[in-house]
């Protein structure tokens, strides 16, 4: 299988900042015939099921507010709130779909206010 | 609208076995690729069990194989999932999901509400 290893666990950030989550996955997700990341991010509020925000590595889902964007490539990715917001206050998780036998997710990153 | 409905949950002793199912609606379920992702009482997600579109190409966590069944039944739009020997490990909000397109591995665009399992020692 491959691993998702998500960091920070918890991080408190100002109404405003920046919030950066990272995700690394213990093998290359990139896909090279087609150069495309199989890894997506989940917000996930409490009671609730997760949301897609992100896929193929940084490709916003219809809806999600332009703060959220992801990068990277490879094995290393980046989700980042450029302004957090109240309503941001959630657990995140990455995800790759590389691999159809296993679809693994990150431990999850919760995001609270400072 | 796409909506996924899970239902079945519910208490069982360890050793039981339960079959939760998932109404889908709003999209052309046979096109799809599904998936059971489970999430247990304070912890993160574990993706359980996945089943394309045509129901040819089914895949299983570790800690699941052997003892849950996936399927999908096109005429009534809906996914099982099959659980047998159940463990207490097995105690979690278990969430259907749609994945986001057909042909290739996606990510999971759509998911229900959940439907809870308990397993009691």
């Amino acid at each position: 299988d491959i691993v998702m290893t998500q960091s920070p666990d918890s991080l408190a950030v100002s109404l405003g900042e920046r919030a950066t989550i990272n995700c690394k996955c213990s093998q290359s997700v990139l896909y090279s015939s087609n150069s495309k990341n199989y890894l997506a991010w989940y917000q996930q509020k409490a009671g609730q099921p997760p949301r897609l925000l992100i896929y193929w590595a940084s490709t916003r889902e219809s809806g999600v507010p332009d703060r959220f964007s992801g990068s990277g490539s490879g094995t290393d990715f980046t989700l980042t709130i450029s302004s957090l917001q109240a309503e941001d206050v959630a657990i995140y998780y990455c995800q790759q779909y590389y691999r159809h036998s296993s679809k693994t997710f990150g431990q999850g990153t919760k995001v609270e206010i400072k | 609208e796409v909506q996924l409905l899970e239902s079945g949950g519910g208490l069982v002793r360890r050793g039981g076995s339960l079959r939760l199912s998932c109404a889908a609606s709003g999209f052309i379920f046979s096109t799809y690729a599904m998936s059971w992702v489970r999430q247990a009482p304070g912890k993160g997600l574990e993706w359980v069990s996945g089943i394309s579109g045509a129901g040819g190409a089914i895949y299983y966590a570790d800690s699941v194989k052997g003892r849950f069944i996936i399927s999908r039944d096109t005429s009534t739009n809906t996914l099982y999932l099959e659980m047998y020997s159940l463990r207490a490990e097995d105690t979690a909000v278990y969430y259907c999901s749609r994945e986001g397109g057909y042909g290739d591995s996606y990510h999971f665009d759509y998911w229900g509400q959940g439907t809870m399992v308990t397993v009691s020692s």
